[in-house]
């Protein structure tokens, strides 16, 4: 079936370091990606998403560019914020009908300063 | 200003309790979802309403009773919970049929079961 699969956390970074969070995910069609945020006290929050091949989706300078052939959807930031802390959540949505997102396990990130 | 608003945030309930969650989108979406969120486990898909119908349950006790009377509002009718049960219970929408539309979430209900 359709999976996602996310680096363990939890992921320990100092301000103004370099964030890279991996993502594989499995389909049997074509899907797209989706990255979304948790913060403390809150629901999912949709960070970013690309819907096809080589699209490159961006929000709040995180960035994640889908890669058919290594189907992976790797989100990265070039200088994290304290402000970043929280769980991110990669998630695939088939682009054939009424299915629901399929979400990975979500990776922790605590940015200290 | 979330599209998706869920009442109470907060619930503290004994195990012979009756209480309901609310969950209403400001989205014009069609479909609207319940997920259970426990420390330390993945996010699980409970319950998925297209146009109304419920389309998915996904082996969820009977103790949990999901209603969506129309596509802006659904609840979640809890009685007789168990400790485990203690967890936040998110609310989504989306436009379904259209393959590429995220879900909108509500801040969810925080769940406590004494």
């Amino acid at each position: 079936g359709d999976s996602v699969t996310q680096m363990e956390g939890p992921v320990t970074l100092s301000e103004e370091a370099f964030l890279t969070i991996n993502c594989t995910y499995t389909a049997t069609g074509y899907p797209s990606l989706f990255w979304y945020v948790q913060y403390p006290g809150e629901g999912l929050q949709l960070l970013l998403k690309a819907t096809k091949a080589d699209d490159k989706g961006s929000n709040k300078g995180f960035e994640a560019t889908y890669r058919k052939e290594t189907t992976s959807f790797q989100l990265e930031k070039g200088s994290v914020q304290v402000s970043d802390s929280a769980v991110y959540f990669c998630a695939l949505n088939l682009n054939s009908g009424n299915t629901p997102l399929v979400f990975g396990k979500g990776t922790r990130l605590s940015v200290i300063a | 200003e979330t599209g998706v608003t869920q009442t109470p945030r907060h619930l503290v309930m004994g195990m012979t309790n009756k209480k309901s969650l609310k969950c209403e989108q400001h989205l014009g979406h069609n479909a609207m979802y319940w997920y259970k969120q426990s420390a330390k486990k993945p996010l699980e898909l409970m319950f998925v309403y297209n146009f109304k119908e419920q389309t998915e349950n996904n082996s969820v006790p009977s103790r949990f009773s999901p209603e969506c009377p129309n596509s802006s509002h659904l609840f979640l009718h809890l009685h007789t919970l168990q400790p485990e049960d203690s967890a936040l219970y998110l609310c989504a929408s989306s436009q379904a049929g259209e393959g590429n539309q995220p879900q909108h979430f509500g801040d969810g209900t925080r769940l406590s079961i004494l």
